[in-house]
């Protein structure tokens, strides 16, 4: 498949382990934030998201944490499988705003 | 599969042509967005449609344009092309644009490679 090929922060895990990406945002006004995740070859794919009133939220087997004062969200996966490989964008959408602002990413690389 | 379709799925051009790639939103979306996704730039959104009109505009050079069809479908026209377009172009759709908490579902996305 085809890979974006970027320069990106790179986190490898072996598989079992608990993974944790994180990314900083910018825009304080931000109210709205989501992780997606990439494969290569595939589209972003929506994993889970936050709003602004919130400081902590869990999905299956990812949990989202934000913390408004440093303006830092975290991606926790739980129990990483070598699936979980791909790279992971924060978002961020402003109050008001449908258009999201994407971070860089980070490549997630799992070890069997 | 989420929905989205995109094609081509490749292209192949020369500096100084122009190009149309095209999107067919999931069933039921209003909203169709594109980005560009390059090396050095990751996900640049370039531009929203919902229910056919412009709905916002993001980092779209003029040489670019899009529209959104009645039958909800979109096209990105891409022209005078330079070697730094070669990207992966996404459009992603989602149900209401006008609703900040969305969901975006993102097509398979077309290689665009400029010689």
């Amino acid at each position: 498949g085809e890979s974006v090929g970027l320069h990106l922060p790179t986190l490898s895990v072996q598989e079992g382990d608990n993974s944790i990406i994180n990314c900083a945002y910018s825009n304080s006004a931000s109210d709205y934030f989501i992780w997606y995740k990439q494969e290569s070859g595939k589209g972003p794919q929506f994993i889970i998201d936050i709003r602004s009133n919130m400081d902590k939220r869990q999905g299956q087997r990812v949990t989202v944490l934000l913390n408004k004062t440093v303006k830092h969200l975290s991606l926790q996966i739980a129990a990483t499988q070598p699936g979980d490989s791909a790279v992971y964008f924060c978002a961020e959408n402003a109050g008001g705003s449908y258009i999201p602002t994407f971070g860089r990413g980070t490549s997630l690389i799992v070890h069997p | 599969d989420s929905g989205v379709t995109q094609t081509p799925k490749h292209l192949i051009t020369a500096t100084g042509q122009r190009v149309t790639l095209r999107c067919s939103p999931r069933s039921g979306d209003l909203s169709v967005y594109w980005y560009q996704q390059s090396l050095d730039q990751g996900l640049q959104f370039l531009i929203q449609y919902y229910n056919g009109e412009e709905r916002a505009k993001g980092n779209i050079l003029e040489r670019f344009s899009a529209q959104q069809f009645p039958d909800l479908h979109s096209e990105l026209n891409l022209s005078s092309l330079e070697l730094g377009d070669s990207a992966l172009y996404f459009c992603a759709s989602s149900v209401d644009g006008r609703d900040p908490i969305y969901e975006q579902y993102f097509g398979p996305g077309t290689r665009l490679t400029v010689t």
